[in-house]
Order: structure tokens, then C-alpha cells, then sequence
């Protein structure tokens, strides 16, 4: 049962503090998207991977998260400092594109409240 | 710009139909997708349209025009757990996904 893999589930912080989120995609995936929402802004895009190459984090605040994929089976988004501003849902979604393309598969999301 | 156009909320009967809008002006066009997404859950696929015309899988339908950068989600026989936000979602020319802001249904009994 593929699946993406999203840890921790939930994440609560103080602010200030560095907040590391995981992302296990699907194997053999080879697109890779992180997203926040929230109620009032819906599904934002955060950065967006291509066979591990960044194709497109113009949506992230630069000066405080960070995303990267060290391999082909995780991701990670990084937040440092963290504000309470940044309480959000936070999802990790992958697919393969380019290849006879599919969908795009969410993982279960992060949680985090910052106080 | 790029956009994506949906109701903010609709309200249906049980066991009625509804037809969710969503209309699209974006860089390029590479499939649509709709997607179902309860409350405090992940978004779950529920249909891609790439050519015009209707897709039917089971109580949901899902239906394109290229040309008039429309969409449609039919969902028939509505069941209560049916209450929950559908997302409309472009992929662009880029293969980036273009996402609606959502639209939340609500099931009456």
C-alpha cells in the first residue's frame, strides 16, 4: 500500500525555536511538492521538486524556511525561526510527471501550532 | 495571472445532485484534477481530465472544455459523507499545479 509518509503529525513550538518537517515519497516518484494551508488561505505552494532538483520555491519565505531533498526518498522543510504566524497544516505530496503521469499523493500532513 | 474559479460553499439534499463549477485561465493546460478533502484530512484524488468531455467513475463525474476553461464535479445519490471541500487544480505548462481555493459542500438530511 504506497503511501507518503509525513513526520511528525503533529508539532507543537515555541517561537523562535527551529521546526524540521519529513516527507517520504512515494518510491519511485519523481515529483515532490510541499504546501501549507490554512482556513483562510487554502493550498499554497511552498517549493516544488523535480528528480530532486528545486524547480520553483518562489512561494516560500526564504529568509526563514528552507526545503530540500537529500535522496529520492525524503524531504524535508525547515523553519528557522519559527513565528506564530507559520501555524498551518503543512503537506508533503508526490507524483510521477513527465512519465504517464498520475496524480498528485498527499501525505496525512503536519500540524504545527507555533506559541 | 494565473487563476482557478469555484463556489466558495454549496448546500445539497441527501440523495440529490450537485454540480460544482470551476473555471480556469492558466499558462498552458496539462490535465485537470479534482480532489476530495474532509475536514482535518488530506486531499484524496477523485478525477483527471485532460481531453473534453465527461469522465465518469461510479456516483461522481467529472466533466471539461478546453476551450471555455470549465469544469464540472457531478456527484449523484449524495450521501452524507459526501459533506467535505472539493478542490479544482490545473496543471500548467510548467507542470505546476494550479489550485482553487475550494469549494466546502454541506449534506442536509
Amino acid at each position: 500500500d504506497a503511501r507518503v509518509t509525513q513526520t511528525p503529525r503533529d508539532k507543537v513550538t515555541e517561537m523562535g525555536q527551529e521546526v524540521t518537517m519529513r516527507c517520504q515519497p512515494i518510491l519511485g516518484h519523481n515529483t515532490v511538492f510541499w504546501y501549507r494551508q490554512t482556513m483562510m488561505q487554502g493550498l499554497e505552494l511552498l517549493a516544488y521538486f523535480r528528480n530532486r532538483a528545486p524547480l520553483d520555491d518562489s512561494g516560500m519565505p526564504k529568509d526563514r524556511f528552507s526545503a530540500e531533498m537529500p535522496d529520492a526518498t525524503l524531504a524535508t522543510l525547515k523553519i528557522q525561526p519559527s513565528e506564530p504566524r507559520d501555524s498551518a497544516v503543512y503537506f508533503c505530496a508526490s507524483g510521477l510527471w513527465g512519465q504517464g503521469d498520475t496524480e498528485a499523493f498527499f501525505g496525512q500532513g503536519t500540524r504545527l501550532t507555533v506559541v | 495571472g494565473q487563476n482557478i474559479d469555484q463556489p466558495t460553499e454549496m448546500t445539497a439534499t441527501e440523495g440529490a445532485i450537485v454540480q460544482i463549477n470551476c473555471t480556469y485561465q492558466t499558462s498552458g493546460f496539462n490535465g485537470l484534477f479534482w480532489y476530495q478533502q474532509h475536514a482535518g484530512e488530506a486531499p484524496t484524488f477523485l478525477s483527471y481530465n485532460v481531453l473534453d468531455g465527461l469522465e465518469e467513475k461510479g456516483r461522481f463525474s467529472s466533466f471539461l472544455s478546453r476551450s471555455k476553461g470549465y469544469s464540472y464535479l457531478l456527484l449523484k445519490e449524495l450521501q452524507m459523507k459526501d459533506s467535505a471541500s472539493y478542490l479544482c487544480a490545473v496543471r500548467d505548462s510548467n507542470y505546476q499545479l494550479i489550485w482553487g481555493a475550494g469549494t466546502k459542500l454541506i449534506i442536509k438530511p
